[in-house]
């Protein structure tokens, strides 16, 4: 089955850059996302990438994909306090359910 | 807009209590889900529907039954709640290979 896999914790410190990693199983995945999760709120989408593509840049964000590794990342340049939240990598099949299966989120802690 | 909601927000069950927690979107997405989310351990799919009528398990199903009468609705029973299920409780909606829209969430404790 699918699994995705992240380190739990990153901390930075603020104006530097943050990059969280994943790495996915299943190779049929299509549709590879970041989603933010803040204090006590729901998760909301920051940016999504195709299996076909390696690289999507939208403003301060950079995802990189490795389909040959299964590797996602997320660079966040000049971080700041309010970057400090969950992030989640997530990935749909190609075919089926479309349901997204989640990592186990990574906490980043920016500090002054 | 309301989006996704999710109701309540907040509930305090006792052991072998029963409840819905209820789960409502408003743009004629196909695909709905829940999940719940434990520190250290994610999301975890619970159960999920494609369309007004099926459904089908996630991960971790036990001890919960859903529904999906219409498009819009798609509420998460509690059979008989037990302390193991003390976790905030998510649901999301999408039209499906595209963003997933999620509730604010329902933290559910049992005591």
């Amino acid at each position: 089955g699918e699994d995705v896999e992240q380190s739990l914790f990153l901390s930075v410190r603020e104006g530097d850059s943050s990059v969280i990693n994943c790495t996915y199983t299943d190779s049929s995945s299509t549709y590879l996302y970041w989603y933010k999760q803040e204090p006590g709120a729901g998760l909301q989408l920051l940016t999504y990438i195709f299996s076909n593509m390696d690289m999507k840049q939208d403003q301060r964000l950079t995802v990189l994909l490795n389909k040959k590794d299964k590797h996602l990342s997320l660079r966040i340049a000049d971080t700041q306090t309010g970057d400090s939240a969950i992030y989640f990598c997530a990935e749909t099949p190609q075919t089926g359910s479309y349901i997204p299966t989640f990592g186990r989120g990574t906490s980043l802690i920016v500090h002054p | 807009n309301a989006g996704v909601t999710q109701t309540p927000k907040f509930q305090v069950l006792k052991t072998g209590q029963s409840m819905t927690l209820q789960c409502a979107q408003d743009m004629n997405h196909e695909y709905m889900s829940w999940y719940r989310q434990d520190p250290g351990m994610g999301l975890r799919l619970i159960h999920y529907s494609v369309g007004a009528g099926i459904t089908d398990q996630g991960e971790v199903p036990n001890g919960y039954n859903v529904s999906r009468s219409t498009t819009e609705d798609f509420p998460l029973r509690l059979l008989s709640a037990a302390p193991s299920q003390t976790s905030v409780y998510f649901c999301a909606s999408s039209p499906g290979h595209s963003e997933a829209f999620f509730g604010q969430g329902t933290r559910l404790t049992v005591v």
